[in-house]
């Protein structure tokens, strides 16, 4: 069973970066077919996607994010990176590491609460 | 931006049939995916590709798509089905992914 954790500070500062990293577990991330993504939920509002990484390193983003993001993958270490510049408060919410198979997302981390904050 | 569109709250009784739309102008060409999501947890997949229903997910929930619109169907709705309910498919090109606003499920 493919499981998924993601790590990470909790608390950022507006404007300085947010950092997360997704470690994967029974399953590889050097892996065709899979799209690594992340995901996020502002409390009480939908989930949003906001990117994948691919085991090429092909990376495909959200394009109301994408000035602003970086992902990347470590198949060493089998984990998967974001990392997210010029953060605001509109940035807080509950992050999502999840796998992205044939159009859906069957693999989900627990997430991990980040708060934009001074 | 695409969007895909649920009503906010759907309310059953124990037993019934619950059933929850999601449109969006890309679903007859795009496959849709239901999720469910109790509080404080990961969204949970528990219908792929408009009508398959994942291992492991009870034979009770149902996909169904018509044109544009897709349909999550609960019969004989029990006390632990009741969460938020979130559609979510592609634009039309394929390249990005979208959350439809999720449906509250009563059990009342």
């Amino acid at each position: 069973q493919v499981q998924l954790q993601e790590s990470g500070p909790r608390l950022v500062k507006p404007s300085e970066s947010l950092s997360l990293t997704c470690t994967v577990s029974g399953g590889s991330v050097n892996s065709g077919g899979l799209y690594w993504s992340w995901i996020r939920q502002p409390a009480g509002k939908r989930p949003e996607w906001i990117g994948y990484v691919y085991y090429t390193g092909h990376t495909n983003y959200s394009p109301s994010l994408k000035s602003r993001l970086t992902m990347s993958l470590d198949t060493s270490k089998n984990l998967f990176s974001l990392s997210l510049t010029s953060v605001t408060a509109a940035d807080t919410a509950v992050y999502f590491c999840a796998r992205l198979k044939s159009g859906g997302f069957d693999f989900w981390g627990h997430g991990i609460p980040v708060t934009v904050a001074s | 931006s695409y969007e895909l569109t649920q009503p906010p709250s759907v309310s059953v009784s124990p037993g019934q049939t619950a059933r929850i739309p999601c449109s969006g102008d890309a679903l007859p060409r795009q496959y849709s995916y239901w999720y469910q999501q109790k509080a404080g947890q990961a969204p949970v997949v528990v219908i792929t590709k408009d009508v398959e229903r994942p291992s492991g997910i009870p034979e009770r929930f149902s996909g169904s798509s018509s044109g544009t619109t897709v349909t999550l169907t609960i019969s004989g709705v029990q006390a632990e089905d009741e969460a938020d309910y979130y559609c979510q498919s592609a634009d039309d090109s394929g390249t990005y992914w979208v959350f439809g606003g999720g449906t509250k499920l009563t059990v009342l």
